[in-house]
């Protein structure tokens, strides 16, 4: 069985600003690993994912995460936020040979201007 | 394209009523997922369908149930409401025929509210 744990329920940052949303995962077998966005009243959206390959992977609007195998982390991160960045997010991971996703609580990001 | 439809978007019952959520989707996934979300709980898995025909439980299963009833359309039904089930329902589904680990779709979910 898989777990993930978000360290940050919330986050505010101000625009421009660099913001990092921690994600842990715990798993006894190798893993995938996604983040997804929620904005208000939708559903989640898939933002990046890492399958295999190399362990830093890119969303089309500037975020990006970094597998880190030793650490069991998959931090998310962008170098510079957009008001358009507040949303929710969450870290989920899939164990290998399964189609299920485990996610975690989620973290509230608010940028503000 | 719709991608992963959910009806209806809002409902109101009362506590023993009961209601089935349905959704669909046109992407021709295979598997199928029902979801509930709560403040400061993500997440949580109620039922899945890998595929047609076959419906397995997830996290927290007790007091649905589910229907797939084709490859398009899965279903989740409450039997008797209750106060506890008051949640966001999202329906979702993901493609596997190049094996796991692909992502999932999710429909803009159900929000249901039972007094």
């Amino acid at each position: 069985a898989q777990s993930v744990t978000q360290l940050d329920s919330q986050v505010p940052v101000f625009e421009e600003a660099p913001v990092e949303l921690r994600c842990n995962y715990s798993s006894s077998v190798s893993v995938y690993l996604f983040w997804y966005v929620q904005y208000p009243n939708q559903g989640l959206q898939l933002l990046l994912k890492y399958l295999s390959g190399s362990t830093l992977v890119e969303s089309i609007n500037g975020f990006e995460a970094e597998f880190n195998k030793s650490q069991t982390s998959f931090h998310l991160r962008k170098p510079s936020v957009h008001i358009s960045d507040t949303a929710e997010y969450f870290c989920a991971v899939s164990g290998a040979g399964s189609y299920q996703l485990t996610f975690g609580k989620g973290t509230k990001l608010s940028v503000i201007p | 394209n719709a991608g992963v439809t959910q009806t209806p978007k809002f409902q109101v019952l009362k506590t023993g009523q009961s209601m089935t959520l349905q959704c669909a989707q046109d992407m021709n996934h295979n598997s199928m997922y029902w979801y509930r979300q709560d403040p400061g709980m993500g997440l949580r898995l109620i039922y899945y369908s890998a595929s047609e025909g076959t419906t397995d439980k997830g996290e927290v299963p007790n007091g649905y149930n589910v229907s797939r009833l084709n490859k398009r359309e899965f279903s989740l039904r409450l039997e008797s409401a209750a106060p506890s089930q008051t949640s966001v329902y999202f329906c979702a589904s993901s493609a596997h025929r190049t094996g796991p680990g692909q992502p999932q779709h999710f429909g803009d979910g159900t929000r249901l509210s039972i007094l």
